[in-house]
């Protein structure tokens, strides 16, 4: 089945620096991945769809300059967390279908726990 | 007109009892219907997923029961057990290109015993 990789799992960062987020597609190709936020016992909130070769669309609330989404192939989306301070601090996970998958569902990352001190 | 409303928020099953999850969407052009079950620190995972044109889904021990007049669906855990342990999130989609999916609140599942 298809499978979305995530990288890192857990990253812990000062105050004021920037951290990158990869999802991978392994063994399928898409133009179109999706960045969640997720809060503890909170549902998934879409921050924004991931556009290859093209710009990101953020949610609306979501600072596009804060979150810097680059989608440079078919099967890489990355998300920048710039300047992050500790309200950053959150579960982020990315989404994925095949480009010749019919069926509707996604494939989810496995998650990134970002924790700001 | 995009929210899916879950209950309840939380439940707690006996082993070998039935777990019952409800789900209510608002926008009838929704036309994919998947729950998302999901364990501590890892993202959500597809369970079961069912469209309109069908009443009933059944993949193993999950079922989902699809009521398209009224707009609701529910997952249906039959013979729950500790394994399940889990929280579940319905969600709403429109297939066609790549579509937002609009997720519930989630329900966590505890299975005792």
């Amino acid at each position: 089945g298809a499978v979305v990789s995530q990288h890192p799992s857990r990253v812990i960062c000062k105050s004021g620096t920037s951290v990158k987020i990869e999802c991978r597609s392994l063994d399928f190709q898409a133009t179109t991945m999706f960045w969640y936020r997720q809060f503890p016992k909170q549902s998934l909130m879409l921050m924004a769809t991931s556009n290859e070769g093209s710009k990101a669309t953020y949610e609306q609330g979501v600072e596009k300059d804060k979150f810097l989404i680059n989608h440079a192939s078919l099967t890489l989306s990355t998300l920048t967390v710039t300047s992050a301070h500790p309200e950053d601090s959150s579960f982020y996970i990315c989404s994925a279908r095949a480009l010749t998958d019919r069926g509707g569902g996604y494939t989810f990352g496995s998650g990134t726990r970002l924790t700001v001190v | 007109q995009q929210q899916v409303k879950q209950s309840p928020q939380s439940l707690i099953v006996q082993k070998g009892g039935i777990s019952i999850i409800n789900c209510a969407y608002e926008n009838t052009a929704f036309d994919y219907f998947p729950w998302y079950q999901q364990f501590p620190g890892k993202g959500p995972a597809l369970l079961i997923a069912i469209r309109p044109d069908v009443s009933e889904k059944k993949e193993g021990r999950f079922t989902i029961s699809f009521n398209k007049s009224a707009k609701q669906f529910s997952l249906h855990i039959m013979d729950s057990q500790p394994g399940d342990s889990a929280t579940y999130f319905c969600a709403a989609s429109l297939t066609g290109g790549y579509q937002k999916v609009t997720f519930g609140t989630g329900t966590k599942l505890q299975v005792i015993p």
